[in-house]
């Protein structure tokens, strides 16, 4: 199977502050790749597919990035709601999702 | 706006069989993939399986001897069948639709599922 690796497991950044996180995966899944966000006590949220596509509804401060092995989460101006854990989830073979990224707003 | 709801026990015994159904409403189960997503209290996410409208099964290496998925398009509902649970299984479960090459654009609000006898 596919093995998902983020970085970093935890960041705190202020409000205004860019946030990058970033994804690798053990092979190359093209642009097989999401991003989801997920607040405690709430189903996961799709941001992004496709690696840079952006999911309907989805404030245009996140973004997406990469192809191949190596993938990013953007987000331009940090907000307080989006404290969350992050997640990334490959699609090339049967869906593997990476461990977390847990963001805090110092 | 498609809206996904998990239905069943809340608690299982130790080597049962955990049984949960997903109702679709918003919109048909035809023509898509729907899965199952599972997290263990303050873990991560792991994908259970998933199914396409016609039938067509996919399911997590690590748990294939013991899951069964399956859909009723009549209901225009899906379930999960896990047998011989133990402890390990014990998890929210999420239903979702898509599954393959599809991210997961709508979820249930999730049911905890506990393994104990």
């Amino acid at each position: 199977d596919i093995q998902m690796t983020q970085s970093p497991s935890s960041v705190s950044a202020s409000v205004g502050d860019r946030v990058t996180i970033t994804c690798r995966a053990s092979q190359d899944i093209s642009t097989w790749l999401a991003w989801y966000q997920q607040k405690p006590g709430k189903a996961p949220k799709l941001l992004i597919y496709s690696a840079s596509s952006l999911q309907s509804g989805v404030p245009s401060r996140f973004s997406g990035s990469g192809s191949g092995t190596d993938f990013t989460l953007t987000i331009s101006s940090l907000q307080p709601e989006d404290s969350a854990t992050y997640y990334c989830q490959q699609a090339k073979s049967f869906p593997t999702f990476g461990q977390g990224t847990r963001l805090e707003i110092k | 706006q498609v809206q996904l709801q998990e239905s069943g026990p809340g608690l299982v015994k130790p080597s049962e069989t955990l049984s949960l159904t997903c109702t679709v409403s918003g919109g048909s189960i035809s023509s898509y993939y729907w899965s199952w997503i599972r997290q263990p209290p303050g873990k991560g996410l792991e994908y259970v399986g998933y199914i396409y409208y016609s039938g067509t099964t996919d399911y997590n290496p690590s748990l294939k001897s013991r899951v069964t998925i399956s859909v009723d398009t009549s209901k225009n509902q899906f379930s999960l069948k896990l047998s011989s649970v133990t402890t390990a299984d014990t998890a929210i479960y999420y239903c979702a639709k898509g599954g393959g090459g599809i991210a997961a654009n709508y979820w249930g609000q999730g049911t905890l599922v506990t393994v104990s006898s």
